[in-house]
């Protein structure tokens, strides 16, 4: 298994831009999430998902959208980059709930310039 | 936002010494997580706790779970340099959903 991964590594964008950071998952898990990492700070949920067609906002979830069409992805979408969203960005997953042990991606570094 | 305390906030120490730190908060937790972070990865998952009391041990890692449901404590005895890293720890809270709360690391560097 390859667990949780995470796509690009690193990006750079400019304000106004968008993208999408990507997550999958090979463990069937249910339950997937969006936490993001600032320096000195513990990680922040933007978002989460119980399941395919369920998601829910998390702590700072503006200024980002998600999906989860499958069990396996769960893209995280920014619109419009500002500089507030510089940030090191993790996908995690769990199976049996939402406080159950949740297993990390390597993290997506994210700057916005 | 939900506050959970995590001290030291760093940690610089001799090889062959032991290790504590904790995380407090005026909450009631219902599960305490512990994670490790190396540079540049993701944090994983080390001990888990469920119960108040309980007390779990993963090779030189000991954690446990205070019995008044608001603190945890992780002990590593006999650091080595690969223990270098971020510690976090992480607990559900029931009136934020049950979702996790995440202390904002221990730092720890071990001189060899």
């Amino acid at each position: 298994n390859a667990g949780v991964t995470q796509t690009p590594k690193f990006r750079i964008l400019k304000i106004g831009q968008s993208m999408t950071l990507q997550c999958t998952q090979d463990m069937n898990h249910n339950y997937m999430y969006w936490y993001r990492q600032d320096p000195g700070m513990g990680l922040k949920l933007i978002y989460y998902s119980v399941g395919a067609g369920i998601t829910d906002k998390g702590e700072v979830p503006n200024g980002y959208n998600v999906s989860r069409s499958t069990t396996e992805d769960f893209p995280l979408r920014l619109e419009l980059a500002a500089p507030s969203q510089t940030s090191v960005y993790f996908c995690a997953s769990s199976s049996t709930g939402i406080s159950s042990e949740q297993y990390f991606g390597p993290g997506t570094r994210l700057t916005v310039t | 936002g939900q506050q959970l305390n995590q001290s030291p906030q760093s940690m610089f120490i001799q090889e062959g010494e032991d290790v504590s730190m904790n995380c407090t908060s005026s909450s009631i937790f219902n599960t305490w997580l512990w994670y490790k972070q190396d540079p540049g990865e993701g944090p994983v998952l080390l001990i888990a706790l469920y119960k108040a009391g309980e007390l779990t041990s993963n090779g030189r890692l000991t954690a446990q779970f205070g019995i008044t449901r608001k603190d945890s404590f992780l002990n590593i005895s006999a650091s080595i340099p690969s223990d270098v890293g971020i510690y976090f720890c992480a607990g559900q809270l029931m009136e934020y959903g049950n979702k996790l709360v995440f202390g904002a690391g221990t730092i720890l560097r071990v001189k060899s």
